[in-house]
C-alpha cells in the first residue's frame, strides 16, 4: 500500500526567508506525485505535478519540487517566501499509471509566514 | 473557470441520523470521488465513482455510506446512521478522465459535525 510522510507539522518563517518542506513517499511501482496547497477557508488547490519526465517540476506562485528517485523523495521549494503563502500544504501521490487512482495524502504541513 | 461545488457547506447531525453530502461536478469530468478529513488529521480516500458504479472504495467505506449519481448532475454521499466518529470535512473531486494522468479538482468541502 502506498503511503506519504511528511515530517514538517508546522513551520513558521519570516517573510523572504526560504522554504523547503519535505516529503518522502513509500510505493513499489510507478508514482505520480503532487502538492496541493490549501489557503485558509478555502478548497484544495494543486501547487504542482510529477508525471514523468525532468524531476524538476515548477508550479504555480513560484513553488518547485524535485522528485528524486532513489530517496523516494518530493520536497517543495520555494526561494522566497510572501505573507500569502500561509496556508497548509499537503503532499500526495498516487500509484500505477490509471488514470484515475485515488490520491494518498500526507498529515500536511502548516506553514504560517510572518512579516 | 469550472468548479465544483458542494452542499451545505456545514451540516450539524445527531447521532444516528441520516445524512446526505452533494457535490455538484465539474460538467465534463468522468471520475468521482468523496475524500474526508477528520479534524487534525490527513486527507483520507473514502470512494471514487465512474460510470455510474463504485471503482475502488476504502476500508473505512462501510455499510453505512453509499454514493450514487441520482439526476446526472449531482453527486451524492450518504451517510445511513451517523457515528460521533463521522465528524470529518468532507471533500468531493473530479477528475476529467482522459489521457495518461488528470488533476483531481476538489469542492471546498462539506463540514459534518455529529452531536
Amino acid at each position: 500500500a502506498q503511503s506519504v510522510s511528511q515530517h514538517n507539522h508546522h513551520v513558521i518563517l519570516s517573510e523572504a526567508a526560504s522554504l523547503e518542506l519535505g516529503c518522502n513517499y513509500s510505493y513499489g511501482g510507478t508514482v505520480n506525485l503532487f502538492w496541493y496547497v490549501q489557503y485558509p477557508g478555502q478548497h484544495l488547490q494543486l501547487l504542482l505535478k510529477y508525471f514523468s519526465g525532468d524531476p524538476l517540476v515548477k508550479g504555480i506562485k513560484g513553488f518547485e519540487a524535485e522528485f528524486i528517485k532513489s530517496k523516494f523523495s518530493f520536497n517543495l521549494r520555494k526561494p522566497s517566501v510572501q505573507w500569502s503563502d500561509t496556508a497548509e500544504y499537503f503532499c500526495a501521490v498516487t500509484g500505477g499509471t490509471g488514470t484515475a487512482s485515488k490520491l494518498t495524502f500526507g498529515t500536511g504541513t502548516r506553514l504560517q509566514v510572518t512579516l | 473557470e469550472p468548479e465544483v461545488t458542494q452542499t451545505p457547506s456545514h451540516q450539524v447531525t445527531q447521532m444516528g441520523q441520516e445524512v446526505i453530502l452533494r457535490c455538484v461536478p465539474i460538467s465534463n469530468h468522468l471520475y468521482f470521488y468523496w475524500y474526508r478529513q477528520i479534524l487534525g488529521q490527513k486527507v483520507e480516500f473514502l470512494v471514487s465513482f465512474y460510470n455510474n458504479e463504485i471503482s475502488e472504495k476504502s476500508e473505512i467505506f462501510d455499510d453505512q455510506f453509499s454514493v450514487e449519481r441520482p439526476d446526472g448532475s449531482n453527486f451524492t454521499l450518504k451517510i445511513r446512521s451517523t457515528k460521533l466518529e463521522d465528524s470529518a470535512m468532507y471533500f468531493c473531486a473530479t477528475n476529467k478522465g482522459l489521457g495518461n494522468y488528470n488533476e483531481q479538482f476538489f469542492g471546498p468541502g462539506t463540514r459534518l459535525t455529529v452531536l
